[in-house]
């Protein structure tokens, strides 16, 4: 099947620690973004890469790193730094004017 | 890009059509108006969108105003599984249709729709 595959889907971590969310897609398109979604909010955009090895700050940047090494992959890090890191994660791609969303992590600090 | 305003919320009667307004007062030439649609704790969805004519597709109708300064998505008969977050977006598309540029969502309309 053609998608976007984010994994895990729930992910849990103790205060302080680095964790890695995965985002991989076999659509062949350029851009792909990360968005953070919070209860009863819409979706902020994090970071977003229109091309491998290039990627830029969304509007909420800060505690959070990505790398763009392949086409396929986009994994976002959520640092220590992230002072609230606990919410719902989405990436998405797009092309030729429809973008696509995969299904989404649920990231806990405990 | 620009920004959108949309209601906070609103209700419609099951069956009967939704009409969901948009305000994009400050759209350039060049940029598409968008719907995505998010139901509870999933990924948005493509809905349409369009430059300056009216649009329709298998889920719902576009309205753009001659100005282009708002738009209306219209589900024409609601149901209980169209209950979810209404997202409407302005972006710059290149050319071919290519978009490009960041994708921004603002808060959204929650559409309830009842029995």
């Amino acid at each position: 099947d053609g998608g976007i595959t984010q994994s895990p889907k729930y992910l849990f971590r103790k205060e302080g620690q680095n964790v890695t969310l995965s985002c991989e897609q076999n659509l062949n398109h350029d851009a792909m973004y990360w968005y953070r979604q919070d209860p009863g909010q819409g979706l902020r955009l994090i970071y977003y890469s229109q091309i491998v090895n290039d990627f830029q700050k969304g509007d909420i940047a800060e505690g959070y790193s990505v790398s763009r090494e392949k086409k396929e992959s986009f994994p976002l890090t959520v640092t220590s730094a992230q002072k609230n890191p606990t919410a719902f994660y989405l990436c998405a791609t797009d092309r030729n004017t429809e973008a696509f969303f995969g299904q989404g992590t649920r990231l806990t600090v405990v | 890009d620009a920004k959108t305003t949309q209601p906070t919320s609103m209700d419609c009667a099951e069956g009967r059509a939704a009409n969901l307004p948009c305000n994009h007062s400050t759209i350039s030439g060049n940029e598409y108006v968008y719907w995505y649609r998010q139901i509870h704790s999933q990924g948005p969805q493509y809905i349409i969108h369009g430059l300056k004519n009216n649009e329709t597709n298998e889920m719902a109708s576009l309205i753009i105003t001659e100005d282009r300064k708002s738009s209306t998505l219209i589900l024409p008969h609601a149901t209980l599984r169209d209950t979810a977050v209404y997202y409407c977006i302005v972006r710059a598309t290149g050319a071919g249709g290519t978009s490009y540029g960041k994708l921004t969502f603002g808060q959204g309309t929650i559409l309830t729709v009842h029995p």
